[in-house]
């Protein structure tokens, strides 16, 4: 089981926006990340400290939070955001860390 | 550039060992916690050690505690996983990973793959 929830898939038309949900305990203790993995691809981070965004992510990606659930958001999304999205954050009280279990998301 | 490379994966027998390598190149791989992370064949990430900078505090999961052993060589800017009684459940691809603020990974490398069978 994961510490952290997530829908196993998602699906949209190219222009929609996708939301794709993770729900934890920690997280209102705790900061989300996310990252996107392409197939066949390491992960790449799209959304760190909740909400901020690494050079070259493009706008349409944001983060937010409330309670124990944070929001992957992608506003508009085009077929190349195809992939797997899995949110991360850090135990309480160490400095482990646990990945959901990921979101396919299907852009068509 | 600034990448990480993983190597050290193959094929290995249950019961078996296996050690990996990552090489980080073009940073101040000394500043950096480090971890792995492991993605078996269809499944999702799987946090699995973190180390400090100077090696000294090290954290694993559950699965992988008594058995796996993390470690570093700041000198060679390098990153180890020392894997012991390996078993078919870690069959995965391993990467390694730069943490920032010892707490997301900020840079991947591109994995390589242990297969236990």
């Amino acid at each position: 089981s994961h510490e952290l929830t997530q829908p196993p898939s998602v699906s949209v038309s190219p222009g929609q926006t996708a939301r794709i949900t993770c729900s934890g305990d920690a997280l209102p203790q705790k900061f989300a990340y996310w990252y996107q993995q392409r197939s066949g691809q390491a992960p790449v981070l799209v959304i760190f400290e909740g909400y901020k965004r690494p050079s070259g992510i493009p706008e349409r990606f944001s983060g937010s939070a409330s309670g124990t659930v944070a929001t992957l958001t992608i506003a508009g999304a085009q077929v190349e955001d195809e992939g797997d999205y899995y949110c991360y954050t850090t135990r309480s009280g160490s400095n482990s860390g646990v990945f959901g279990g990921g979101t396919k998301l299907t852009v068509l | 550039e600034v990448q990480l490379v993983e190597s050290g994966g193959g094929p290995v027998q249950p019961g078996g060992s296996r050690r990996l390598s990552c090489v980080a190149s073009d940073f101040t791989f000394s500043h950096f916690w480090m971890t792995w992370v492991r993605q078996s064949p269809g499944k999702g990430l799987e946090w699995v050690a973190n180390i400090n900078q100077a090696g000294g505090e090290a954290n694993y999961a559950d699965s992988v505690k008594g058995r796996f052993t993390i470690s570093r060589d700041n000198t060679k800017s390098s990153l180890f996983l020392e894997m012991n009684s390996l078993r078919a459940e870690d069959t995965a691809v391993y990467y390694c990973g730069r943490l920032q603020k010892a707490a997301h990974i900020d840079l991947w490398g591109q994995g390589t793959l242990v297969t236990v069978s």
